[in-house]
C-alpha cells in the first residue's frame, strides 16, 4: 500500500526566499506524480504533473523534481510571495493509472 | 474546456438523515471519477472512484455509497448519516487509464457539517 510523506508539515518564510517542499513516497510503481495547491476552505488547483519517465516540471516560478528510484519528489518555489500562502499536496498515482494518493501536505505561510 | 461541478458547497445535516452530493463534468468523455473526503486536520482519503458507468470501487469500508448513473455524473450518497461523516468532500475526474497524461482536476468542494 502507497504510503506518502511530506516534509516540512508547516513552514512559514519571510517574501522572496526560495523554498524547497519535499514527498516522498514508498512504493515507487508510480504512474505519474502530481502536485497540488489548496486554500482554506477550497478544491484542489492542479499545479505541475510529472510523468514517471521524466525528471522534472517547470511552470513560471514552480519546478518540481521526480526520483523515481528513490520514492522522492521536491516542489521548489521561486521568489516567494505572500500569494503562495496555502497547503501544497503531492499524489503519486498508481501504475494502473487508476488511484492518486496523497500526502499530509506542507502548510506554506509567506510573509510580506 | 473540460469544467467539474460539485454541489451544495456547504451542508448542515442533522444525524440519521440521507446525504445526496452530487459532481458532473463537462467536456470530456468516459473520465475516472473519485470522491476524496477531508477529515479536519488530515490529508485526503480516498473513498470511491470509477471508471465507467455503473463501476464503483470502494477503498474505505463505511456508511457511504456511490453511484455513477451516467458517464459524467458522480453521486455520494448516505442513507443514515454519522457524526464522524462530517468533513470536507472532493469530487475528482481525470483522463481514462493508459491516456499519457491522467491528470486530476478538482471541484470545490463540500463543506458538510452532521450535527
Amino acid at each position: 500500500k502507497q504510503e506518502v510523506t511530506q516534509i516540512p508539515a508547516a513552514l512559514s518564510v519571510p517574501e522572496g526566499e526560495n523554498l524547497v517542499l519535499n514527498c516522498s513516497f514508498t512504493d515507487s510503481a508510480i504512474y505519474n506524480l502530481q502536485w497540488f495547491r489548496q486554500d482554506p476552505g477550497k478544491g484542489l488547483t492542479s499545479l505541475l504533473l510529472i510523468q514517471s519517465s521524466q525528471r522534472e516540471q517547470t511552470s513560471g516560478r514552480l519546478n518540481a523534481s521526480l526520483d523515481k528510484s528513490s520514492g522522492r519528489s521536491t516542489l521548489y518555489i521561486a521568489a516567494s510571495q505572500p500569494g503562495d500562502s496555502a497547503t501544497y499536496l503531492c499524489a503519486p498515482e498508481d501504475n494502473y493509472g487508476q488511484n492518486f494518493v496523497f500526502g499530509p501536505g506542507t502548510r506554506l505561510s509567506v510573509l510580506p | 474546456s473540460q469544467t467539474i461541478h460539485q454541489w451544495p458547497a456547504t451542508l448542515v445535516q442533522p444525524v440519521g438523515s440521507p446525504l445526496s452530493l452530487e459532481c458532473t463534468v463537462e467536456g470530456t468523455s468516459n473520465p475516472n471519477l473519485y470522491w476524496y473526503r477531508q477529515a479536519a486536520g488530515r490529508g485526503l482519503q480516498l473513498l470511491f472512484y470509477s471508471v465507467g458507468i455503473g463501476q464503483i470501487s470502494s477503498e474505505v469500508p463505511q456508511n457511504l455509497s456511490a453511484s455513477r448513473p451516467q458517464d459524467r455524473q458522480f453521486i455520494l450518497s448516505s442513507k443514515k448519516l454519522l457524526l464522524s461523516d462530517s468533513g470536507f468532500y472532493l469530487c475528482a475526474w481525470s483522463r481514462p487509464v493508459r491516456t499519457p497524461l491522467t491528470e486530476a482536476f478538482f471541484g470545490q468542494g463540500t463543506r458538510l457539517t452532521v450535527v
